[in-house]
């Protein structure tokens, strides 16, 4: 199967410090959409974009994408303890498609 | 509360053995998934089911199987067929056909005896 990629694979900084996650995908998409993971628990939703959108936000969370260069990055701002976790992107080739395509995750931590 | 429950949280195989992982969602979602999880890898897609007494083969469906055969329910077996089965397990729900949000269970933890 072909899963995206995310970058950078774990990444450590302050609390207060803004975290930047990337991830590419390899096809056409319909949305893409980023997810939070705890350890050791279920994923949870976190924000959608549709791809003829380019920007969205969601409370501390902005992301991006860039059909063209088939990428799409999430900023957490102010970060917190409580966003220790691992983030994945997960895209959507086609309306409608019940097959996913998950990238590898990037784990989170803030230090406080 | 909704929500999708999964059971049990770990589970142990032993050789030669199938085991089954429950999952049961009161969203009244038509679609349900089966993932599988192994360290530092994203989720890989095992069954979908899109509608009661449907389902498709994902990306790793060999050495597992399912039914669906009322709305709320999803159960996996996991076959002696499946060599490598020590991984994380996660059942998922959406509308159908899905407009994008996945609604996860907490997992199942399945190891080999």
């Amino acid at each position: 199967s072909q899963q995206g990629e995310e970058d950078p694979q774990a990444l450590s900084i302050q609390e207060g410090e803004n975290a930047t996650m990337n991830c590419s995908y390899k096809t056409s998409i319909n949305n893409l959409q980023w997810y939070r993971q705890n350890s050791g628990r279920g994923l949870v939703h976190l924000i959608l974009i549709r791809s003829n959108e380019r920007e969205k936000h969601s409370g501390r969370l902005r992301v991006t994408l860039d059909t063209s260069k088939k990428s799409s990055s999430l900023l957490i701002t102010a970060s917190r303890a409580a966003d220790t976790a691992s983030y994945f992107c997960a895209t959507a080739s086609t309306s409608g498609t019940y097959k996913y395509i998950f990238g590898t995750g990037t784990r989170l931590k803030v230090l406080a | 509360d909704g929500g999708i429950t999964q059971s049990p949280k770990y589970l142990f195989r032993k050789e030669g053995q199938n085991v089954t992982l429950s999952c049961e969602q009161n969203l009244n979602h038509d679609a349900m998934y089966w993932y599988r999880q192994d360290p530092g890898q994203g989720l890989r897609l095992i069954y979908y089911s899109q509608i009661v007494n449907d389902f498709q083969k994902g990306d790793i469906a060999e050495g597992y199987s399912v039914s669906r055969e009322k709305k709320e329910s999803f159960p996996l077996t996991v076959t002696s067929a499946q060599k490598n089965p020590t991984a994380f397990y996660l059942c998922a729900s959406s509308i159908s056909p899905p407009t994008g949000k996945l609604f996860f269970g907490s997992g199942t933890q399945l190891s080999v005896l």
